[in-house]
């Protein structure tokens, strides 16, 4: 069965650091690319970042350039998100997802970041 | 990068059809086939109802469609189930950012 479980969601300060971990099982994780998608409390999607197979190409949303960096580990199936500077508009669940054809075909159910003083 | 805009909300009776826009720009739907819609229910993970504009992924019924003319996408579900009922996102590949953008939402109703 093809599973992504994200961890390591909390509470954090304004300013602060944060590292999302992704595990991936039941595919070749490293034969695909792989997204953060966040969604705020009550809001819509909003894509974050990917980055290719072999980590070779990283690619983020305008809002989080600079703070936040995209990597993953092929011998351990698990993708991060290093996530500094955290402002309040951060808070969100955020989500990893398998990319195929353009698209998202698989996602994990989430982890809650919330940004708050 | 803008949201893509959908409707906040469609609905129809049993066994009716119903049409969700999704209107982007040049740069995102107008310049590529790379559209994906997803099905997301209350507190459940998003779900993959259709890739590259009108492609369904394995398991997907085939009373969900979808097309796409210039700037706007569509998804069209037919003989709507209650079990449609719920809120549904566009999104696009993005040329100039090369990044992708999502749609505001639509919240369907099954009334």
């Amino acid at each position: 069965e093809v599973q992504l479980v994200e961890s390591g969601g909390g509470l954090v300060q304004p300013g602060g650091s944060l590292r999302l971990s992704c595990a991936a099982s039941g595919f070749t994780f490293s034969g695909y690319w792989m997204t953060w998608v966040r969604q705020a409390p009550g809001k819509g999607l909003e894509w974050v970042a990917n980055i290719k197979q072999d980590g070779s190409e990283k690619y983020y949303v305008g809002s989080v350039k600079g703070r936040f960096t995209i990597s993953r580990d092929n011998a351990k199936n698990s993708l991060y998100l290093q996530m500094n500077s955290l402002r309040v508009e951060d808070t969100a669940v955020y989500h990893c997802a398998r990319h195929i054809d353009w698209a998202f075909d698989m996602w994990g159910r989430g982890t809650l970041v919330t940004v708050s003083s | 990068q803008s949201a893509l805009t959908q409707p906040p909300s469609a609905s129809g009776s049993p066994g009716q059809s119903v049409t969700i826009s999704c209107t982007g720009t040049s740069s995102d739907v107008g310049s590529y086939n790379y559209v994906s819609w997803y099905q997301q229910h209350p507190g459940k993970a998003p779900k993959l109802m259709i890739y590259e504009v009108n492609k369904r992924p394995s398991g997907v019924p085939d009373r969900f469609s979808g097309s796409k003319s210039g700037n706007t996408a569509s998804l069209t579900v037919s003989g709507l189930q209650t079990e449609d009922e719920a809120d549904y996102y566009c999104s696009s590949f993005e040329g100039s950012n090369i990044s992708y953008v999502f749609g505001s939402g639509t919240k369907v109703t099954v009334l």
